[in-house]
């Protein structure tokens, strides 16, 4: 059965730090890993999506990477802002279906 | 605007009363689905569909039912037998499974 783990659980960084989040899955048979991040008691919003067959994808800050055969994924967000702070979560599509397996996520807190 | 939409935000409910989430999308999406997130947990799925008439159980479906009769709207029941109905509800939808999901900005739900 797939695992998804995000550590460390919460991460608080002084504002312009470049911020490093983890992602690991125990099976490399996926079809795509997505990031996600999540604002207090809101829905989430899609950052990136990186097909098995890709190494990483970036969009504007923001860089994630894939090592399927490790089962790691690490999203970079470079020079963090107060309005980076968030929940960010990462899942991967492990079926037919698209059914996304997701981890607990990471809590951010960026301080001015 | 496109995107999708989730009513009611919050909802409270009696224990044993079914209660139906609401859940509309106008991206044209073929696969909706619909996610339980529960403090300090990642998401778990609950039900998902590709077509119309046609929806699958996820890891967490006792207690819960759907239809699929239009291709824009995927309601959630959830029922009296489901034993801990309190948790934030998220849907979502995608074109398939190598296309990144959208989600709605989800529905509290309280039992007492």
């Amino acid at each position: 059965k797939q695992e998804v783990t995000q550590i460390p659980a919460a991460l608080s960084v002084p504002e312009g730090e470049n911020l490093v989040l983890n992602c690991s899955f125990t099976d490399s048979a996926i079809y795509n890993l997505q990031w996600f991040r999540q604002d207090p008691g809101k829905g989430l919003t899609s950052l990136l999506l990186i097909q098995s067959s890709q190494r990483e994808q970036t969009s504007g800050r923001l860089n994630a990477s894939l090592d399927k055969s490790s089962g790691r994924s690490t999203l970079y967000i470079a020079a963090s802002q107060p309005g980076d702070s968030a929940t960010y979560l990462c899942a991967v599509t492990t079926d037919s279906w698209g059914k996304l397996q997701f981890g607990a996520g990471t809590q951010v807190v960026v301080t001015p | 605007d496109g995107g999708i939409t989730q009513s009611p935000k919050y909802l409270f409910r009696k224990e044993g009363q079914n209660v139906t989430l609401s859940c509309e999308q106008n991206l044209n999406h073929d696969a909706m689905y619909w996610y339980r997130q529960d403090p300090g947990q990642g998401l778990r799925l609950i039900y998902y569909s590709q077509i119309v008439n046609d929806f699958q159980k996820g890891d967490i479906a006792e207690g819960y039912s759907v239809s699929r009769e239009k291709k824009e709207s995927f309601p959630l029941t959830v029922t009296s037998a489901q034993k801990n109905p309190t948790a934030f509800y998220l849907c979502a939808s995608s074109w398939d499974r190598s296309y990144e999901q959208y989600f709605g900005p989800g529905t509290r739900l309280t039992v007492t």
